[in-house]
Formats: structure tokens, sequence, C-alpha cells
């Protein structure tokens, strides 16, 4: 089956800085990325769509500048965390739709961001 | 957006059917139902995925009736490894609209 991986599974960073978490789709193309954030014991929250080659589309809530998404290609898009503060501590995850399963999502294990 | 509701919680033991019913009473014409498993710590998992009747695959089963306002995951002979979030999602597959509800928890006992 389709294999959407995440790095780092987890990362600790000091309040202020930023930190990007990458999101792949190892054996097929990815038309389409989503990001989601999930906080204890929550169900997932979507952040923002990706589309190849195209900005994110956010949600309503999320500050895009807080939060960057570049996905520059079909197997690989990014999140940056800028400023990140201890509010910021979450587990996010990312999610992958590609053209030869335009109907199923295909999810990434998570990143454990912890802000101290 | 088609909103969801689900238990927020269930118990079961070893060897049982689970039954975990979604409602969706504003389900719109282009919209599917498609149920994810969540453990601790780890992404969603693609369970199952339905327009209409009933679907089958290895692991569920996916009752959804005619008014498509309610779907029931229907989980053979549970196993202490099922302990798990169970998401009910309802949207437009096409339009990329797909919304997590809160899920169900559920707990199998020995």
């Amino acid at each position: 089956g389709a294999v959407v991986s995440q790095h780092p599974s987890r990362v600790i960073c000091k309040s202020g800085t930023s930190v990007k978490i990458e999101c792949r789709s190892l054996d097929f193309q990815a038309t389409t990325m989503f990001w989601y954030r999930q906080f204890p014991k929550q169900s997932l929250m979507l952040m923002a769509t990706s589309n190849e080659g195209s900005k994110a589309t956010y949600e309503q809530g999320v500050e895009k500048d807080k939060f960057l998404i570049n996905h520059a290609s079909l197997t690989l898009s990014t999140l940056t965390v800028t400023s990140a503060h201890p509010e910021d501590s979450s587990f996010y995850i990312c999610s992958a739709r590609g053209r030869d399963h335009p109907y199923e999502q295909y999810f990434g294990p998570g990143t454990r961001l912890t802000v101290t | 957006l088609a909103k969801t509701t689900q238990p927020i919680s269930m118990d079961s033991y070893e060897g049982q059917e689970v039954n975990i019913t979604c409602s969706h009473n504003n389900i719109a014409t282009n919209d599917y139902i498609t149920w994810y498993q969540q453990f601790p710590s780890q992404g969603p998992r693609f369970i199952i995925q339905g327009y209409k009747t009933k679907v089958t695959n290895e692991v569920a089963s996916l009752f959804i009736p005619a008014d498509r306002k309610s779907s029931t995951l229907s989980l053979p002979r549970v196993s202490l490894s099922d302990t798990a979030v169970y998401y009910c999602l309802v949207g437009d597959i096409y339009n990329n609209d797909m919304r997590f509800g809160a899920g169900t928890r559920l707990t199998v006992k020995p």
C-alpha cells in the first residue's frame, strides 16, 4: 500500500525558534497533501491543504505566516512552525492523496513537537 | 460540510462483534463515508469507505441505509489490539473537504 513518512518523529525546540517538519510520499506521487494538528485526547484538526506547485489553502483560524507550508514536489511537503511557542506543542500529522488512488488519504506517522 | 455524531466511547470484550454508528443527517449527494482507526501517537489508518448499501473488506463492514443519514462500522470478533479511536468522516472526496469528527474510543477488554 501507499506509504507516507514524516521526519522527524519527535522534536524539541526552544520558544522563539523555528522548526521544519517533512512529509514524504514514498511510493506514489502526491497531488494533494494535508496537514493536521492533534492535541492530547482530541480529534485531528485540519490546518491546511496543499496541491503540488501551488500555495496552500489554510483553514480558518490557522495563521499562514506562522505555519508555512511548502509543497514543492509531488513527493514532498514541509510544514515550518515559525517562532514557536509552548502552545504550539502538539502532534502534527500529514496525509497525502495520489493520482492512482484519489479517493483515499494516506497518513504519515505524525511528529510530536514540544516547545520549551 | 456534513457534521458527524458518534458515541464518545464504547467497551467490548474479545471475540465480540462491535458496531459503531455515526449520524450524518446533513450528508450531501456527493459525500462519501470513510472510517479511520487511530492508535495513540500514530497517524490514522484507513479502514473502509462507502457511498451506499453495504461494503465489506478483510477487516470490517460498513452498512449505509438508503437515506444515508447514518452509517455503521462493524468489526467482527474484536481483539485487544482493536482498542483505538475510530473516526467517521463524511465529505466530498473529490473536493478535499473531509473533516474529522470527535471519534469513538473503543476499549476491548479480555
